[in-house]
């Protein structure tokens, strides 16, 4: 495997059940992101995790929550969610050197569909 | 409140022609920018970036220009391609400390190239 890898690609779950997202980097990379693509809507930053500690939390509701156990495997934890939160959701991650490029590197995307 | 935005939804230029893509923001404390490319169904590849220090990048058929005082960047794709088709993101970085890594994105322009 190359670049970063996101699984499911594709979850349709109900609003009572609890599912999660996973991704896995293999760039070497210190840096992990969570965003969520609607409909219409620019990229949406969630969550960002720097060396395994969690940076930045985007005022992101409690029914997500993201579990980073090591630099290369992020996680996306979903309980009850509602048929608004059925979106794109794409990992990336970056390598984090200030004054460097700051390109991140995003995987495909896990189309969820909340029923 | 929107800081990097790109007013036009879509772009059609027949192949073989320049297709200029526009940007404009308004946090004057980005220090660096990306365009991303999209096909359905993928995650966002990263194309090319410029630092606020440069003016032009170039990289083959694509030219990123950024005009500071305009708050404005633009993606030159000469000669375009039917292959160019594709979403094109505009990202921008914020350079202070507390948001390092923090890339903001905006709503995406679809390209569509014909023979």
């Amino acid at each position: 495997e190359t670049g970063v890898t996101q699984t499911p690609r594709h979850l349709v779950m109900g609003m009572t059940n609890k599912k999660s997202l996973k991704c896995e980097q293999h760039l070497g990379h210190n840096a992990m992101y969570w965003y969520k693509q609607s409909a219409k809507k620019p990229l949406e930053l969630m969550f960002v995790y720097n060396f395994k500690e969690q940076t930045e939390n985007n005022s992101v509701p409690s029914r997500f929550s993201p579990e980073c156990p090591n630099s290369s495997h992020l996680f996306l934890h979903l309980h009850t969610l509602q048929p608004e939160d059925s979106a794109l959701y794409l990992c990336a991650s970056s390598q984090e050197l200030t004054g460097q490029g700051y390109e991140q590197y995003f995987g495909p995307g896990t189309r969820l569909t909340v029923t | 409140d929107q800081q990097v935005k790109q007013n036009s939804p879509s772009l059609s230029v027949q192949e073989g022609r320049i297709s200029i893509l526009n940007c404009d923001y308004t946090n004057s404390m980005f220090d660096y920018f990306l365009w991303y490319k999209k096909y359905p169904a993928e995650g966002p590849t990263f194309l090319i970036s410029i630092s606020s220090i440069k003016d032009k990048n170039e990289d083959g058929r694509f030219t990123v220009f950024l005009n500071k005082s305009a708050k404005h960047l633009s993606l030159h794709i000469v000669p375009s391609q039917p292959g160019d088709s594709a979403v094109y993101f505009c990202a921008a970085h914020d350079g202070r400390g507390s948001t390092l890594g923090r890339l903001y994105f905006g709503r995406g322009t679809q390209l569509t190239v014909w023979p």
